[in-house]
């Protein structure tokens, strides 16, 4: 079973500012198969980005997925309010599907 | 439109048996490249992938909980139902079931239920 490991727990950044969240396997992820969860307080996650890079239906570009292979990495590009939250990367195996423990995007 | 929603006792008491449902719309487990899955996330902590049921019947569990776990479906129904056996105080946790499609690959959780907190505590 893979293990995913995000880095780092927080990330404190400033309205406007790029936030990089790194997302690392324990071992290859085959064809790509990792997906990116943003979660408000309160609320079910969002999908972000499957296939290590392809933005879910209704997700603005300012969120981009990067990587292959063991290492991965989600980029916002210009932080906005609706963005500080908890991220989740998850594995898509072909049978169990595991995910990261979590980055936090807190306001500095 | 796709909608999901877990339903289940709110309270359970250490070793009892939790059974949740999901009851979904807009779409059909019975069409290919379909799955459900049962996450849950316990307070203030990380998601945890439990179980997954998909268009065919496969089904696939955790393997640090896969000895507890049962999960099932009725088509009928657009029900997928989760059994979890002997439960601990440290289970306390928001239950959520959600879909995933194939296209080209499994292509994340799109649609999500809003979540059934389940507190275990005699």
């Amino acid at each position: 079973e893979i293990v995913l490991t995000q880095s780092p727990g927080t990330l404190s950044l400033s309205p406007g500012e790029r936030a990089t969240l790194s997302c690392r396997a324990s071992q290859t992820v085959a064809s790509n198969f990792l997906a990116w969860y943003r979660q408000k307080p309160g609320q079910a996650p969002r999908l972000l980005i499957y296939g290590a890079s392809t933005r879910a239906t209704g997700i603005p570009d300012r969120f981009s997925g990067s990587g292959s292979g063991t290492d991965f990495t989600l980029t916002i590009s210009r932080l906005e309010p609706e963005d500080f939250a908890v991220y989740y990367c998850q594995h898509l195996g072909s049978s169990r599907w595991t995910f990261g423990q979590g980055t936090t995007v807190d306001i500095k | 439109q796709v909608t999901l929603r877990e339903s289940g006792p709110a309270l359970v008491k250490p070793t009892q048996t939790l059974t949740l449902t999901c009851t979904f719309s807009g779409f059909s487990l019975s069409t290919g490249g379909t799955s459900v899955s049962w996450i849950r996330q316990p307070p203030g902590k990380a998601l945890e992938w439990l179980a997954r049921i998909d268009w065919e019947g496969d089904k696939y569990y955790s393997t640090s909980l896969e000895t507890r776990l049962t999960i099932s479906k009725d088509t009928s129904k657009n029900q997928v139902v989760l059994t979890m056996t002997n439960m601990d105080p440290v289970d306390t946790a928001t239950f959520y079931c959600a879909r995933m499609l194939w296209s080209s690959g499994w292509t994340g959780f799109d649609y999500w239920g809003p979540g059934a907190l389940v507190t275990v505590t005699s």
